[in-house]
């Protein structure tokens, strides 16, 4: 079974731009939830979608938003982008709520780099 | 709310040596708890976890942690360390069976010398 596939890899935006990052997660899994990996902040929660809504979301501003699609499938966007979002931002997927195992398998992570 | 307690955020061990990386938890309610391991440009991958039941949890890769209500801890063991165990390694909690977003503690860089 393919694993949790994030694209792209790696990313270099100006600060003032916006980006959007894709996740694909492990075949059935519904439940996709985003995460921020910093060295100084470490690894913190943005959002978690499951059947196309928002189900928990982190203390993060406005300008980090998400999405899934009928197919699982989640894109975060970040608008007017900060130096301080350079980060590695790590997608996970799970079965979902009430649907057994509570396992959270993340994906490579895309690594986010703003000048 | 849930907070997590990594002690140390380096750990050293020459190969061969026993591991014992700390994680000490706070929760107001039954947590789940895990071990991820990330090696480097990589995700994170999970090692193990306690839900309910026994409480001597053992993962992958040789490596078991003990849930200690009483302590509030889930500390992460291997008898002997491989270089390949070289690495950082993150404990986690969710509450309400599992059901709530994962919260990390700062992580522990593992060293192994030859």
């Amino acid at each position: 079974k393919a694993g949790v596939t994030q694209t792209p890899r790696y990313l270099i935006k100006t600060r003032g731009q916006q980006v959007t990052l894709s996740c694909s997660p492990i075949s059935g899994h519904r439940s996709v939830s985003w995460y921020q990996q910093t060295p100084g902040q470490g690894l913190q929660f943005l959002f978690e979608y499951f059947s196309e809504t928002q189900r928990n979301k982190g203390n993060f501003p406005g300008r980090f938003s998400g999405r899934q699609f009928s197919n699982s499938r989640s894109e975060m966007n970040v608008s007017t982008l900060e130096l301080g979002d350079s980060a590695l931002y790590l997608c996970a997927s799970s079965l979902g709520p009430g649907q057994g195992s509570s396992e959270q398998y993340f994906g490579p992570g895309t690594r986010l780099t703003v000048t | 709310a849930q907070s997590v307690t990594q002690l140390g955020s380096h750990v050293s061990v020459s190969e061969g040596a026993l591991v014992l990386l700390r994680c000490n938890y706070s929760s107001s309610v039954p947590p789940y708890l895990f071990w991820y391991v990330q090696y480097p440009n990589q995700g994170l991958q999970l090692l193990l976890k306690y839900t309910t039941g026994a409480t001597l949890v053992k993962g992958i890769n040789g490596f078991e942690a003990e849930f200690k209500k009483s302590e509030t801890s889930f500390h992460l063991t291997k008898p002997s360390a491989h270089m390949s165990d070289a690495a950082e390694y993150f404990c986690a909690v969710s509450e309400l069976s599992g059901n709530t977003p994962l919260v990390f503690g700062k992580g522990t860089r593992l060293s192994v010398i030859a």
